[in-house]
C-alpha cells in the first residue's frame, strides 16, 4: 500500500522569503506524484505533476518539485512567496501505469505574512 | 478548459433528512468521477468511485446506504446523503477523471451542515 507524509502541519513565512514544503512517501512499485493547492472553501488545484523524465518538475504560481527516487521524496519549493500563496497544500500519489486513485497527505498550511 | 462544477455550494438540513449533491462536468467527459469528504483542517478522504451506467465503488467504512451515488451521464455524478446526522456534517469535494485521460479535475466542493 502507498502512503504520503507531510512532515509539517504549519508553515510561517514572511513574504518574498523562500520556502520549502515536505513530502516523504512509500510505496513498493512506481508512482506519480502530485502537489495540490486548495483555498479557504474551495475545490483543489493541480499545481504540479511528476510522472517521469526531468526530476526537477516546474508548476503554476512559480512553485517547483524536486522528486528525489533514493530519498523518495517530492519536496515543493518557491523562491519568493507572496501573501496570496497563504493556503493548504496537498502532496499526493497515485500508482504508475494507467489510472490510480489518489492517495493524499494529511496537508500543510502555509501562512504568509506581511 | 476542464472545469467540474458542484451544486449547492452549501447546504443545510435537518437531521433525518436527505440531501443531493451534484457533480458536473462541464466541458469534458468523465467515464469515472469520485467523492471525498474533508474534515475541517484535514486531509481529503475518498469515499467512493463512480462509474457511468455502473455502481459505485465504495472504500472501506463507507456506507454506501446512506451515501447513495448514481453517475447516470458521461457528465453528472449524484452524491445523496440519507438520514443525515450531525456527523455527516462536512466539506464533500467531486473530482472527475476526463475519458481515456488520468488528471484528475476538482469541482469547488459543497459544505454541508446537518442541524
Amino acid at each position: 500500500a502507498q502512503s504520503v507524509t507531510q512532515l509539517d502541519s504549519q508553515v510561517p513565512v514572511f513574504e518574498e522569503a523562500p520556502v520549502e514544503l515536505r513530502c516523504n512517501y512509500s510505496s513498493s512499485v512506481s508512482v506519480y506524484l502530485f502537489w495540490y493547492v486548495q483555498y479557504p472553501n474551495q475545490g483543489l488545484q493541480l499545481l504540479l505533476k511528476y510522472l517521469s523524465g526531468s526530476t526537477l518538475v516546474k508548476g503554476i504560481n512559480g512553485f517547483e518539485a524536486e522528486f528525489n527516487k533514493s530519498q523518495t521524496s517530492f519536496h515543493l519549493r518557491k523562491p519568493s512567496v507572496h501573501i496570496s500563496d497563504t493556503a493548504e497544500y496537498f502532496c499526493a500519489v497515485s500508482l504508475q501505469g494507467g489510472y490510480n486513485k489518489l492517495i493524499f497527505g494529511a496537508g500543510t498550511r502555509l501562512a504568509v505574512h506581511p | 478548459g476542464a472545469v467540474v462544477s458542484q451544486h449547492p455550494s452549501r447546504v443545510i438540513c435537518k437531521s433525518g433528512t436527505s440531501v443531493k449533491i451534484e457533480c458536473r462536468s462541464l466541458d469534458f467527459q468523465a467515464t469515472t468521477m469520485f467523492w471525498y469528504r474533508q474534515f475541517p483542517k484535514q486531509s481529503l478522504m475518498l469515499m467512493a468511485t463512480s462509474n457511468e451506467g455502473s455502481k459505485a465503488t465504495y472504500e472501506q467504512g463507507v456506507e454506501k446506504d446512506k451515501f447513495l451515488i448514481n453517475h447516470a451521464s458521461l457528465t453528472l455524478s449524484t452524491l445523496t446523503v440519507t438520514s443525515a446526522h450531525p456527523e455527516d456534517s462536512s466539506f464533500y469535494i467531486c473530482s472527475a477523471l476526463e475519458s481515456g485521460g488520468w488528471e484528475q479535475y476538482f469541482g469547488p466542493g459543497t459544505r454541508l451542515t446537518v442541524t
